[in-house]
Formats: structure tokens, C-alpha cells, sequence
């Protein structure tokens, strides 16, 4: 059982906009909590971090945010390619970090 | 090009020991710490830990405590994993990762290709 709790599925048609929560008490205690998106059999590659800030080069279309103890990403303008499996993450102190069970993003 | 480059795929039996590395290449190798992330197949990743890679003190996650060793060869960039006796339950992908430009923001975005274990009798 993972720290933080993620729906399994989402699904959204291309262009749409579809929203992924993430939801543990760590998320409410520190601004800590990035996104990862894995295709299968690939590293995950980080998306978000700091609840809202994007490492260069990833689109505009993802955006996190949050709201006490649950965050969200989202992901505008749905392209074939962002179907993949997205895991939330955040700072747990003491050095210790957690992720999410991950949400199968399938786009119809 | 920076790059962290894993060993490859291990099959092992229950009770034998495990070394998986991770060659870092195209930035300083001690500016930045080293973490370990495993990803049972199917699950979400799990932090293992994480070590300093300028004096190599390491700092493990609770549930894997005891039963795991990081290190380093500082003069080769490259970070060790260590399982001395492996059960079925260590089967896994285990990952490499660093923050670079990200720096200090618990999160990670340089990560090494993954390395697969296998055990099983």
C-alpha cells in the first residue's frame, strides 16, 4: 500500500483536458510534491516539482497544483503521447520520500 | 551529454548477494547525491535511499534499513547497490537517479535506465 493514493485510471479524448489527484498527509505538510510520467519500460521523467514548477523542456500543458492534503496534475490539450502512467511523489521529512501507487492515463 | 548508465539484468537465487552500479558521466560526479528507487512490477516506485556522493554518507529508507548497502567509487563516478542476501520479494526494477536542476527540491530528474533482478529458485 503506497503512501499516497492515486485513482489507477484516467482517460480523456485528444485535446481534452483530464485531471489526476494525489492525496496523503505528506502532500499537506511540505511544498514538496512533483509528477513523473513512465512509458512502459522506461525510467519515469519528472514533469512537475515543487507542487508547480516544470523542469525545462516539458510542456506547458501539464500544471500542478495543490489543496491541503491533495495535489493534482493536470493535462491540457491530450496528445497520444502523454498516454502513459503518471506517479505524484512528495517529501515526507526526515529525509524520506513517498510516491503514489500511479494512474494508467489512457487517451480514448 | 550527462548520463547515468546501470549495469544489466541480474537473475539470482533467494540468499544470494546482489551488486547493481550506476556510472555517472558528463557532470561532477561529487556535486550531486545519488538515490536508489525501487519499482516492484505493476507498483509504484519506491525510495531506497540515498547516499552523499562527496563523503559517501549514506541515509536509507526505513523499510530498507538493514538489509542494503550504498557506496561509492568516487575516482570511476560510480554508485553501488548492494543486497547482500536477496529474497523473491526483491524483484524488481531498481534505478539510479539525481536532482541536478533541481537541486534541493526532493525531486529527481536525471534517472538511469532501470536494472532488472530477478530472483527466484
Amino acid at each position: 500500500q503506497s503512501a499516497l493514493t492515486q485513482p489507477p485510471s484516467a482517460s480523456g479524448s485528444p485535446g481534452q483536458s483530464v485531471t489526476i489527484s494525489c492525496t496523503g498527509t505528506s502532500v499537506g505538510d511540505y511544498n514538496y510534491v512533483s509528477w513523473y510520467q513512465q512509458h512502459p519500460g522506461r525510467a519515469p521523467k519528472l514533469m512537475v516539482y515543487e507542487v508547480t514548477q516544470r523542469p525545462s523542456g516539458v510542456p506547458d500543458r501539464f500544471s500542478g497544483s495543490k489543496s491541503g492534503n491533495t495535489a493534482s496534475l493536470t493535462v491540457s490539450g491530450l496528445q497520444a503521447g502523454d498516454e502513459a502512467t503518471y506517479y505524484c511523489s512528495s517529501y515526507a521529512g526526515k529525509t524520506n520520500i513517498v510516491f503514489g501507487g500511479g494512474t494508467k492515463l489512457t487517451v480514448l | 551529454q550527462v548520463r547515468l548508465v546501470q549495469s544489466g539484468s541480474e537473475l539470482k537465487k533467494p540468499g544470494a548477494s546482489l551488486r547493481v552500479s550506476c556510472k555517472a558521466s558528463g557532470y561532477i560526479f561529487t556535486s550531486y547525491a545519488m538515490n536508489w528507487v525501487r519499482q516492484v512490477p505493476g507498483q509504484g516506485p519506491e525510495w531506497m535511499g540515498w547516499i552523499s556522493t562527496d563523503d559517501a554518507r549514506p541515509a536509507y529508507a526505513r523499510a530498507f534499513s538493514g538489509r542494503i548497502v550504498f557506496s561509492l567509487d568516487t575516482s570511476a563516478s560510480t554508485a553501488y547497490l548492494q543486497i547482500p542476501s536477496l529474497t523473491t520479494e526483491d524483484t524488481a526494477v531498481y534505478y539510479c537517479t539525481t536532482d541536478m536542476a533541481v537541486a534541493g527540491r526532493k525531486a529527481f530528474d536525471m534517472w538511469g535506465q532501470g536494472t532488472m533482478v530477478t530472483v527466484s529458485s
